[in-house]
């Protein structure tokens, strides 16, 4: 039973390219949100999805960063001109449905930007 | 606006017990999560609270008053796997979203 998974797990982008992040969630889970860490902090809310829907973007900034989460494939965030202020750890989790109940968050391993 | 507060580090000795506290204030509240993350890996589920009163896990217990707006983690018996970052997190009323204090590094010593 595959966990949550995210790829790649390092990128290397100079400033002004575009990154792509894929993360595909664990089986039967049909939510999915994306965190950032940067070096010795806390996970920062980005933006939570289900399929063809966004349902929380709140902490996405305003410009260069969007998520998509097709009703095929995986969910990505993209990053257009990136900045070096952009590199950082981006963690992706999923979880089933809403319950009343506990639903933690399963996370990924993380995909690694590096903005030269 | 949300705001979890835990402190950032913290040594305890190997064998010992060491507790770490976490406070908060949100507009909404639906659960508390502990989650464990060694460096470089992705955070793993460790507890979650969401009436008040104290869970046991094994070597992991985490304590949880709403009133207060209070819990900590209590990690006994220390290993050296241990040595990690443990974040706290807060689910509001509203979905699913957690929203993460800052961590606290443990460093288990010999």
């Amino acid at each position: 039973n595959a966990g949550v998974m995210q790829n790649p797990r390092h990128l290397v982008r100079r400033r002004g390219q575009e990154a792509r992040l894929r993360c595909s969630p664990m089986k039967g889970h049909s939510h999915v949100y994306w965190y950032r860490q940067l070096p010795e902090e806390g996970l920062k809310f980005m933006v939570y999805l289900q399929k063809e829907n966004i349902i929380d973007e709140s902490g996405m900034p305003k410009e260069r960063f969007s998520a998509e989460f097709p009703k095929e494939g995986p969910s990505i965030l993209r990053i257009q001109q990136v900045v070096r202020g952009d590199s950082a750890a981006y963690f992706c989790a999923s979880s089933p449905p809403v319950s009343g109940v506990g639903g933690e968050l399963f996370f990924g391993e993380g995909s690694r930007l590096t903005v030269l | 606006g949300q705001n979890i507060d835990q402190p950032t580090e913290m040594t305890a000795t190997e064998g010992a017990i060491v507790q770490i506290n976490c406070t908060y204030q949100t507009s909404g509240f639906n659960g508390l999560f502990w989650y464990q993350q060694h460096a470089g890996e992705a955070p793993t589920f460790l507890s979650y609270n969401v009436l008040d009163g104290l869970e046991e896990k094994g070597r992991f217990s985490s304590f949880l008053s709403r009133s207060k707006g209070y819990s900590y983690l209590l990690l006994k018996e220390l290993q050296m796997k241990d040595s990690a970052s443990y974040l706290c997190a807060v689910r509001e009323a509203a979905g699913n979203k957690l929203t993460f204090g800052g961590g606290t590094r443990v460093l288990v010593k010999p």
